[in-house]
């Protein structure tokens, strides 16, 4: 069973410019959620969408958006970029978006903004 | 909200010794979901083991189990055996079961296994 797949593992891209970044959740896993990783702040929670629906969201500025399709696939934008958005963007899927549903985690997407 | 505490950045432990990684977390829900994660260089999270709060129980996977003290809200893991590949940050986490699939993050720990 292939995990969960996030692409593209590397971006670079220039304040004010937007970026779109892709997750594949495990086959048959309805629940995505994304958190950004970074050496100042850690490991912080974005948003979870389960069946399309943003079910729960972070503290977060609007730059950040989201959203899932009907295969589950999920994807998340950050408008406006500025410096302090270069992270690790992790995404992980679970089978049914409950707290007691392990969650199953990508390799994530580098973004470096310059 | 929930708070998670790791007070140790970085640890060293050698082959085939055991090493335990400290956690505090603190919250008002009553029923809660504990874990503690692993990050290789590769980046991936890699779920190591989990705990449910109700569950007096400590858990056990292997060559790694917890102990958990539901009144000091202590839930730390041991890793008996230590191997190269333990070599990762680790992390612990918790979940509460009204925010499905939110994990608050503690800071980390560095571990080092060494020959």
């Amino acid at each position: 069973k292939a995990g969960v797949t996030q692409t593209p593992r590397y971006l670079i891209k220039t304040r004010g410019q937007q970026v779109t970044l892709s997750c594949s959740p495990i086959s048959g896993h309805r629940s995505v959620s994304w958190y950004q990783q970074t050496p100042g702040q850690g490991l912080q929670f974005l948003f979870e969408y389960f069946s399309e629906t943003q079910r729960n969201k972070g503290n977060f500025p609007g730059r950040f958006s989201g959203r899932q399709f009907s295969n589950s696939r999920s994807e998340m934008n950050v408008s406006t970029l500025e410096l302090g958005d270069s992270a690790l963007y992790l995404c992980a899927s679970s089978l049914v978006g409950r707290a007691n549903s392990p969650l199953h985690f990508g390799n994530g997407t580098r973004l470096t903004v310059t | 909200a929930q708070t998670v505490t790791q007070s140790q950045p970085e640890m060293s432990v050698q082959e085939a010794e055991t090493v335990t990684l400290s956690c505090t977390y603190d919250t008002s829900e009553s029923n809660y979901y504990l874990f503690w994660y692993k990050q290789p260089p590769s980046r991936q999270m890699i779920l190591v083991i989990r705990q449910e709060a109700y569950k007096q129980q400590n858990a056990t996977e292997n060559r790694f189990s917890v102990n958990f003290q539901k009144a000091a809200k202590s839930f730390s893991l041991k890793i008996s055996d230590s191997q190269l590949g333990d070599t990762a940050m680790y992390f612990c986490a918790s979940r509460d079961t009204g925010t499905a699939s939110k994990l608050t993050f503690g800071t980390g720990t560095r571990l080092q296994v060494t020959l």
